[in-house]
């Protein structure tokens, strides 16, 4: 399995700031995604970052809410931008591992928006 | 449409205890992955398993066991003899073009 890490690991941020969040996978891969778990709830995917081209987003997701990079085939951002309190979540980094059907997912970002 | 429903949202069991949990998954594609998450309170996802649409053999690994009826559309996940590390909620999850995650059950095991 592909080993993950996300920093910053957790953050407390203002409303109205941004915050960029890292996935770093220690192999190649070929799609990552970002998911949103708020407080309680279950997982949301927010888009799919393939290297080398435009993010796609999930319907309620906007490039500009939430900008995401994809550099190289180990590495991608993701910002929230302009924060508010509802933007307080988990935010979790996946790839794909065998055959783009098995996913594993970093230790997540846990975001506190005040 | 893709849905994945988990109908408890909460269980509790005392140790020992043998607990199942219910997934139940609608698709119209005829081929498709599911999957079992496990988040501890610290909240990682921990992947279980992980089933394919044409693969209904059950499957056992030590004491977790998988229960996959296409009849049903289910993908039940059984723990034997549960354990208060066993303690965290659970995701079932729909593989077609993207992954979709039921709403979790969360499981509390007691001493």
């Amino acid at each position: 399995s592909a080993v993950i890490s996300q920093k910053p690991s957790r953050d407390i941020c203002q409303r109205g700031t941004s915050l960029t969040i890292q996935c770093q996978v220690d192999s190649q891969v070929t799609m990552m995604f970002w998911y949103r778990q708020q407080p309680g709830q279950s997982l949301t995917l927010i888009a799919t970052a393939n290297q080398g081209s435009e993010a796609t987003y999930e319907s309620g997701f906007v490039i500009d809410k939430f900008p995401i990079s994809r550099p190289n085939l180990t590495f991608s951002t993701l910002t929230v931008s302009n924060m508010s309190p509802e933007d307080s979540s988990i935010y979790l980094c996946s790839v794909d591992g065998t055959g783009y059907n098995e996913q594993f997912f970093g230790p997540g970002t846990r975001l506190t928006v005040l | 449409a893709q849905k994945v429903t988990q109908a408890q949202t909460e269980i509790s069991v005392v140790e020992k205890e043998d607990v199942t949990l219910d997934c139940v998954y609608e698709t119209r594609d005829t081929t498709y992955y599911l999957f079992w998450y496990k988040q501890p309170p610290s909240g990682e996802l921990v992947f279980l398993i992980r089933r394919n649409s044409f693969d209904e053999q059950n499957e056992i690994s030590g004491r977790y066991s998988w229960n996959f009826q296409k009849s049903t559309s289910s993908f039940n996940f059984t723990i034997t003899a549960s354990q208060v590390v066993d303690s965290a909620v659970y995701f079932c999850a729909l593989f077609t073009d993207k992954l979709i995650f039921g709403t979790g059950t969360r499981l509390q095991v007691f001493p």
